[in-house]
């Protein structure tokens, strides 16, 4: 079966950069059609869409971030990375990413179940 | 500016009917992109309610339905139910943005 895992650390201090993993299983990024997306949500508000890997390596990132944003995968190990540059304590969110089989346009129809990522000093 | 507009807030009682807007514009659901919807329980990651404009993944009640018409889309829970209670998220491609937009989501409450 499908699933997604987040992993990454909980806390991080104003001006890191913050890693996340994605580890996956049930499906490969090499297939056709296949994309992972990151997608955000700040505590008590709405989700927020991040940046998109797909099966051909293109990359697409959320335009008010895409200075801070890199997306990239390992097919070999499962695994889909975002950084994200100079972190602020507005970054505070969950962290989840999510699988769409159909492109990017695709729904998302397997979500991980999120990472809390804290900016603070 | 390219966004997805959702009333904050909608409820209605038990069995009643409630419907959830969608509002895009010409770069998004206007040009023809799908939407999709997502329930999001309390504490819970979000899940996969309706995909390509009115589809229901296997496991999801019929109670569920949504529509898209121009440049918005609705979502529709008849007969609601206790457990209905949640957020609801709509989602669609933008061509403007090259990415994903989702709306800024929907709290559902049953009195």
């Amino acid at each position: 079966q499908v699933t997604l895992r987040e992993s990454g650390p909980a806390l991080v201090k104003p001006t890191q950069t913050l890693t996340l993993t994605c580890t996956f299983s049930g499906f490969s990024l090499s297939t056709s059609g296949m994309c992972v997306t990151w997608i955000r949500q700040p505590p008590g508000k709405a989700l927020e869409w991040l940046a998109l890997i797909d099966w051909d390596d293109d990359k697409y990132y959320r335009t008010s971030l895409k200075t801070r944003l890199t997306i990239s995968k390992d097919t070999s190990k499962n695994q889909v990375v975002l950084t994200m540059t100079n972190m602020d304590p507005v970054d505070t969110a969950t962290y989840y990413c999510a699988r769409s089989w159909r492109g990017n346009s695709g729904d998302l129809d397997y979500w991980g179940q999120g990472t809390l990522v804290t900016v603070s000093s | 500016q390219s966004v997805l507009t959702q009333p904050p807030s909608v409820s209605g009682a038990p069995g009643q009917r409630v419907i959830i807007s969608c509002t895009g514009s010409s770069s998004n659901i206007g040009a023809g992109y799908d939407v999709h919807w997502y329930q999001q329980l309390p504490g819970a990651a979000p899940k996969l309610l309706i995909y390509d404009n009115n589809n229901r993944p296997s496991g999801v009640p019929d109670r569920f339905s949504a529509s898209k018409s121009g440049t918005s889309a609705s979502l529709a829970i008849t007969g609601l139910q206790a457990e209905d209670e949640a957020d609801y998220y709509c989602q669609s491609y933008d061509n403007t943005l090259r990415g994903s937009l989702f709306g800024g989501g929907t709290k559902v409450t049953v009195l």
